[in-house]
Order: structure tokens, then C-alpha cells, then sequence
């Protein structure tokens, strides 16, 4: 089946620290990969996505590069900013599974000035 | 230019009552997703509908809940008989006809977040 494990947080970093959150998943299909950032009190929101192996989704100083090899979707980014303090999901759709999405748990990301 | 609509955005109730969720869909937008986040998981698919029938409902808990979307108006998520275990946000998504399985059009709305006490 499809699933997505994302690294466990809570992660707190310094302003312009370097940001890496893990992401791998399990598929059966040919899945699209997604980043979604969950500020506090609202909804989901895309960040970056890509739709096959080798593609970079960049966003915002955010990128991911799909790894078909190693079934992983990780986030960097080189300089996080107090702004970016937020939960990241890491998500697959899988068009075999009618495009529902599968998330991770959640990473939350506190940026301290 | 209004997103997808949920409200409310707190609701709380007790055990054994009903709660009653609503979205409205972007503009636009046919096709509504429901997902529930209990606490410390990622989102788990529930429902997808489209006007007047739902489409895929493998997320559904089997008995309490329930999925509409009519003609006219909001998409309803029913739960009956509320439990603590239903506490929880849910969170509806849209996509516009066009693509409707495509994961690129969908929108979230800010969820409504349930307690029951």
C-alpha cells in the first residue's frame, strides 16, 4: 500500500540555520510527491511538489528532489527564517488510488530568532 | 476571491450528540475531499463527493458518520453520537471539475476543529 514517513519532530533551529526534513515513502504506483506547510490556525497550504523521479519542486527557498532509488522526498532549506516556523506534511498522490492524498505525520518547525 | 470555506471553526459538544461540519468549495470547484487529523497523525483521507454522490468513501468510520453534498449549498460531514475519540480537525479539500483527480487542484480550508467532552 501507500504511506509516507516523515522525521519526527519537534525541530527548532536559529535563524539562518540549515533545515532538512526526511521523508520517505512506499507506493505501488507511480506516485506525485508534495510538500505542505500548516501555518498555526489555518489550512493546508502547497509548497512545493514533483510529479516524477529526478524532478526538483522549489518554493520560497524551499526544494525536494524526488529520489526513485531511495523512495525519498526530503525538505531543505539553506537559511530558515522566523516566518517559516510552521508544521511541514510530506504527501503522495497516487493516480492508482484516485489521487486521495497520503500525508506523513507532521514535522513542527519553530525558527527562534 | 474567497478559498474553501469551513465553519465552524471550533466546535464543541458532548458526548452523544451530533456534530455537523460544513464546507463550502472554492468557486468554481466541484469536487469536495474530506480528511480528518487526529492528534499527533498526519491527515487521513475520508470521503470524496461530488454534487449529489459520493464518489469514494474507503476513509469512512463505518457507523456515526456521514458525507453529503447537495445541489445547493455546503458539503455536511455528520457525526452522530459524538465520541471523545472523535476529536479532531477535519479538513475539506476541492478541485474543480476539470481535473478532479488531480492532485494539483485541490485547496484546503483552515479545518474545523472538534471537541467532545
Amino acid at each position: 500500500g501507500n504511506s509516507v514517513t516523515q522525521m519526527e519532530g519537534p525541530v527548532t533551529l536559529s535563524e539562518e540555520a540549515f533545515l532538512t526534513i526526511n521523508c520517505t515513502y512506499t507506493a505501488t504506483g507511480y506516485p506525485s510527491l508534495f510538500w505542505y506547510v500548516q501555518y498555526p490556525g489555518e489550512g493546508l497550504q502547497l509548497l512545493l511538489k514533483a510529479t516524477k523521479a529526478d524532478d526538483k519542486g522549489s518554493n520560497k527557498g524551499f526544494e525536494a528532489t524526488y529520489r526513485k532509488e531511495t523512495t525519498s522526498f526530503h525538505l531543505e532549506k539553506g537559511s530558515v527564517q522566523v516566518s517559516d516556523s510552521a508544521v511541514y506534511f510530506c504527501a503522495l498522490s497516487d493516480r492508482g488510488t484516485g489521487n486521495q492524498f497520503y500525508f506523513g505525520t507532521g514535522t513542527s518547525l519553530t525558527v527562534i530568532p | 476571491n474567497a478559498g474553501v470555506m469551513q465553519n465552524p471553526r471550533h466546535l464543541v459538544r458532548r458526548r452523544g450528540q451530533e456534530a455537523r461540519l460544513r464546507c463550502s468549495p472554492m468557486k468554481g470547484h466541484s469536487h469536495v475531499y474530506w480528511y480528518r487529523q487526529l492528534p499527533e497523525e498526519g491527515l487521513k483521507f475520508m470521503v470524496y463527493l461530488q454534487k449529489e454522490n459520493i464518489i469514494d468513501e474507503s476513509g469512512m468510520p463505518k457507523e456515526r458518520f456521514s458525507a453529503e453534498f447537495p445541489k445547493e449549498g455546503p458539503s455536511i460531514l455528520r457525526i452522530q453520537q459524538v465520541v471523545r475519540g472523535d476529536s479532531a480537525a477535519y479538513f475539506c479539500a476541492s478541485s474543480p471539475a476539470l481535473r478532479p483527480r488531480s492532485p494539483y487542484g485541490y485547496t484546503f480550508g483552515s479545518g474545523t476543529r472538534l471537541t467532545v467532552v
